[in-house]
């Protein structure tokens, strides 16, 4: 079974800093990985997905995420964080055999001016 | 804008009532899935159809069902409903062509309040 685990509810960081939003996972199998973003009223938009390759993953809107096997983690980055960016961020995992989404609790970033 | 589309987009409807869900995935897309998000419960899985058979079953109560129908369309049925069912209802769907696994698209949600 998979499992998937955002340590954050709420991030709250003033604009133009960097943020970190954490995500880590447990699976028996092998899995992709997703970042998505639920800006107030929408529904979930993709920011990036790690399927396979390089385990650093740009994204849009400046985001990035970095796949770590060892430590089963995926946290999404962003350098420098724009009022615009406030939302909540879910970080979702499948079995690469099988097309099942497992989402995490979310975070709720809120970027101060 | 993911293509995918649902409606209604908003429903009002009393506690005991029943109502159905319309989700139409992304053209040629084979899997759909429901969601529900609450506030106290988050995101939640309910069902996953793939190509018109159930697929997968996650936290769906008995009062609600769910199918899919050839042109590949699906439908949330919530039966005698309750308060606590009131949520967003989110439908995704996702190609699930020949083994390869790619991400879900998901709809706008519908926001269904029960009184």
């Amino acid at each position: 079974a998979q499992s998937v685990t955002q340590l954050d509810s709420q991030v709250p960081v003033f604009e133009e800093a960097p943020v970190e939003l954490r995500c880590n996972y447990s699976s028996s199998v092998s899995v992709y990985l997703f970042w998505y973003v639920q800006y107030p009223n929408q529904g979930l938009q993709l920011l990036l997905k790690y399927l396979s390759g390089s385990t650093l993953v740009k994204g849009i809107n400046g985001f990035e995420a970095e796949f770590n096997k060892s430590q089963t983690s995926f946290h999404l980055r962003k350098p420098s964080v724009h009022i615009s960016d406030t939302a909540e961020y879910f970080c979702a995992v499948s079995p690469s055999n099988f097309n099942k989404f497992y989402f995490g609790s979310g975070t709720k970033l809120n970027v101060k001016p | 804008d993911s293509g995918v589309t649902q409606t209604p987009k908003h429903l009002i409807t009393a506690t005991g009532q029943r109502v159905t869900l319309r989700c139409s995935p992304r053209s040629g897309d084979l899997s759909v899935y429901w969601y529900q998000q609450s506030l106290d419960q988050g995101l939640q899985f309910l069902i996953q159809y793939y190509n018109g058979e159930e697929r997968a079953k996650g936290n769906i109560l008995e009062r609600f069902s769910a199918q899919q129908f050839p042109d590949l369309h699906s439908e949330l049925n919530l039966s005698s409903l309750e308060l606590g069912d009131s949520a967003l209802y989110f439908c995704a769907s996702s190609a699930d062509r020949g083994g390869m696994n790619t991400e879900a698209f998901f709809g706008q949600g519908t926001r269904l309040t029960v009184v």
